[in-house]
Formats: structure tokens, C-alpha cells, sequence
């Protein structure tokens, strides 16, 4: 079946240290691989996304490959901020309509 | 606004009285499904649909209903909620089913504690 592990959390850094959150999946076919951040008290919002294998998603400074001999998906950002503290969630979508089947969720505090 | 809402944004209710957890959005999605998350578990999804008068279970439907009378409004009603229905609940829509390139929006959440 379709799965997805996430690192467990929390995850608490110093302001402009180095992030990375890892992913991993299990899937048949050929998914397309998502990073979702939620901010307390707000809902997911899409971070970046990768279709297929060697694709990079990246934004607002985050960065993601999409590994298929690894089946990875690691979230990576150079230098964190204070406003980057969140829940991350790792999701495939496993083809077809838009269902996406979520990680548990990593929590990232950052402090000054 | 682009926007999901929904309402209430936090309910206490009892065991066993019905109640309705309302979400619309303004964007003409025709796609729109309902998650809940658990600690540990991340999101799940209850119930999904394509478009008006077109809905699925998703994977955890059990206790759980849905319609889509309209396109912009898909309520999930709990006839007789139990205690392991207590979670935090989100609706989510997007343009099209096909996921790749239509992300989906999600409403701001509905936390739910059944007593």
C-alpha cells in the first residue's frame, strides 16, 4: 500500500542553523511527492511539490528532491528562521483524483 | 479572498447528539474532501467528492456522513458522535481532482471534543 514516515519531531533549532526533515515513502506506480507546513491555529498550506523522480521543489527558501531510488523526499532549508516554527507534513499522492495520504507530521520549534 | 471556511471552529459536544461541521469555499472547486488529524497519525480522509451529488469514503468514513448539494458547500455531519471522534477536522478543496497540478486549500480547521 501507499505510506509515508516522517522524522519524529520535535525539531527545535537555533535562528539560521541548518534544517533538514526526512522522508520516505512507499508507494506503487509513480507518485507525485508534497510538503504541506501548518502554522498554529491554521491550516495546511502547500510548501512545494515534485512530480517526478530528480524533480526539485523549492520555495520560500525550503528545498525537496525527489529521490526514487531512495524513496526520499527529505525537506532541507540553509538557514532558518523564528517564522518558520510549524508542523511539517510530508503527502504523496498516489495518482488519480486528489487524495493525498499524509506523514504524521514533524513539529519544528525555532528560537532566537 | 480565495478562501475554505469552516464553522464552528471548536465544538464540545455529548455523546450521541447529532451535529454539523459546515465548509464552503468561494473558489468554484469541484473537488472538495474532508481530513482528520490525530496526533501521530497525521491527516486521514473521511469522505471526498468530485463535483454536486457525487461523493466517496475515503478512508476512515465510519460514523460519518457528507452531501454536496451545491458545489460550493460540503457539510460533514456526525449522527451520534463518540468520544474516539474527537479530533481536529479540515476541509479541503481544489479546481480539479487530478491532484498534480491543483493543489488543495485548506480550511483553518474544526476542533471537535465528543464527551
Amino acid at each position: 500500500g501507499n505510506s509515508v514516515t516522517q522524522m519524529e519531531g520535535p525539531v527545535t533549532l537555533s535562528e539560521e542553523a541548518f534544517l533538514t526533515i526526512n522522508c520516505t515513502y512507499t508507494a506503487t506506480g509513480y507518485p507525485s511527492l508534497f510538503w504541506y507546513v501548518q502554522y498554529p491555529g491554521e491550516g495546511l498550506q502547500l510548501l512545494l511539490k515534485a512530480t517526478k523522480a530528480d524533480d526539485k521543489g523549492s520555495n520560500k527558501g525550503f528545498e525537496a528532491t525527489y529521490r526514487k531510488e531512495t524513496t526520499s523526499f527529505h525537506l532541507e532549508k540553509g538557514s532558518v528562521q523564528v517564522s518558520d516554527s510549524a508542523v511539517y507534513f510530508c503527502a504523496l499522492n498516489p495518482g488519480g483524483y486528489n487524495k493525498l495520504i499524509f506523514g504524521a507530521g514533524t513539529r519544528l520549534a525555532v528560537h532566537p | 479572498e480565495a478562501q475554505v471556511t469552516q464553522n464552528p471552529r471548536y465544538l464540545i459536544t455529548v455523546t450521541g447528539k447529532k451535529l454539523t461541521v459546515t465548509c464552503s469555499q468561494n473558489m468554484n472547486h469541484e473537488y472538495m474532501s474532508w481530513y482528520r488529524q490525530d496526533p501521530g497519525l497525521g491527516l486521514r480522509q473521511i469522505y471526498y467528492s468530485m463535483n454536486v451529488e457525487v461523493t466517496d469514503k475515503g478512508d476512515v468514513p465510519e460514523g460519518y456522513k457528507v452531501s454536496r448539494k451545491e458545489k460550493r458547500n460540503f457539510p460533514l455531519i456526525l449522527e451520534s458522535p463518540s468520544p474516539n471522534q474527537t479530533s481536529l477536522y479540515f476541509c479541503a478543496s481544489s479546481f480539479s481532482r487530478q491532484g498534480n497540478n491543483s493543489p488543495l486549500h485548506f480550511g483553518n480547521g474544526t476542533r471537535l471534543t465528543v464527551t
